[in-house]
Order: structure tokens, then sequence, then C-alpha cells
């Protein structure tokens, strides 16, 4: 059974870069034919796709995103990470990351604030 | 950009009756490409459905997916007092073209 377990600071100032670490158990980033993805839920709110990527390092982001966005991957570490630049209070929300769609995190919130 | 509206916003229903949720797509997408999910308060969503009417590993039979072109339901034929929470549809393929429907609450009439 895949497990994702999202981390990183749960507090993040404006103009300032978020970064989430994913790391994956029960699985292997580097063996899964499947991307694994960025989702995330601004509170009481639905879902937005941030983006995803391969083992191989190759990625696909949402077009309303792509500008501050990166994820990467580290397959010794069987993790995969998320950077958004240049973050505003519009972007609190839960990050959930997933196994393109089927396994998920429990999500952690990231609040953007002074 | 493919934006999936879903219908009705909230849906009131008792308990062993059946439940009609609805996605409709601004445009048509592929069956193979439309999936539903399940969310409860503090919780990730789990996805019920993938390929509009395949059901996940370990989803009940009661649910069940249909649709095709815009038009898309997800169906739950006997509702259990789990079963109430929010439902989302979504079109996953191909990138970047990933969008979420706005939701369907499903509370307890």
């Amino acid at each position: 059974q895949v497990q994702l377990q999202e981390s990183g600071p749960g507090l993040v100032k404006p103009s300032e870069t978020l970064s989430l670490t994913c790391t994956v158990s029960g699985g292997s980033v580097s063996s899964s034919s499947y991307p694994w993805s960025w989702i995330r839920q601004p509170p009481g709110k639905g879902l937005e796709w941030i983006g995803y990527i391969y083992s191989s390092g190759s990625t696909n982001y949402n077009p309303s995103l792509k500008s501050r966005v990166t994820i990467s991957v580290d397959t010794s570490k069987n993790q995969f990470s998320l950077k958004l630049t240049s973050v505003t209070a519009a972007d609190t929300a839960v990050y959930y990351c997933a196994r393109y769609f089927d396994y998920w995190g429990q999500g952690i919130l990231v609040t953007v604030s002074s | 950009e493919i934006v999936l509206t879903q219908s009705p916003g909230t849906l009131s229903l008792s308990p062993g009756e059946r439940a009609t949720l609805s996605c409709r797509a601004s445009q048509s997408v592929s069956s193979s490409s439309l999936a539903w999910y399940q969310q409860k308060p503090g919780q990730a969503p789990r996805l019920l459905i993938y390929g509009a009417s395949s059901r996940a590993t370990g989803i009940p039979d009661r649910f069940s997916g249909s649709g095709s072109g815009t038009d898309f339901t997800l169906t739950i034929s006997r509702l259990e007092p789990e079963d109430f929470a929010l439902y989302y549809c979504q079109h996953y393929a191909p990138s970047p073209s990933i969008t979420f429907g706005q939701g369907t609450r499903l509370e307890v009439k």
C-alpha cells in the first residue's frame, strides 16, 4: 500500500517561497509509471491541480501557476518536492501530494501571512 | 481550459435513498479521463471512479459512474450513513487540462 506524507513549514511570509516535500513509502518514485502530483485546496474551497512529475523528471504544470511552480524528484530519498515562489494570501491552502490521483497524503495546511 | 460544472450544489437525501450527482464539461472530454472523488471533513479526497465508470480499488458496488461527451453522472444506489460527504468530478488527461468541478455536498435530509 503506497503511503505519502507531506512535510514543510506551515507558515510562509508573503513574497517568499513555499517549499514542501512528499515522502513516499510502500512504493518507489523511481519505478512507478504514474506521475507524482501536487494538489491544493484553499480553506472551504475546491481542489486545484498544481502539477506533477514523472520519475524521469518530466513535469507538467497548471498553466495558471506555471510561472511560479517547480516540482522536483529525489529518487535516492524516495521523495518529491514542490516550490512555489512569490506567494500571497491567495496561496493559503491545504497542500496534498498524491501518486497521480489514486493515493493521497493527508495534506498539510500552509498559511501565507506576515 | 475545460470547465466542469457540478449539480446540484447541495443534495439532501436520507439513508437508503438513491443519489444522482451530475458533472457537465464545457467541451467534450474522453470518458477515459473522467474521475469522481469523495471527500470527508479533514480528510484527503478518495478516488471512487476513474475512466468515467471503473470503480477504484475497495470502492463498494453501490457507487457507479456513467456518461460520455459532456455529461457524466455518479450514482450511489442506496445511501449509507458514511456516504454523506463532498463529491468532486475531475478531468485528468491530457495535462495540462486537469481540472476539478466545484463539488456537490451530499447531506442528510
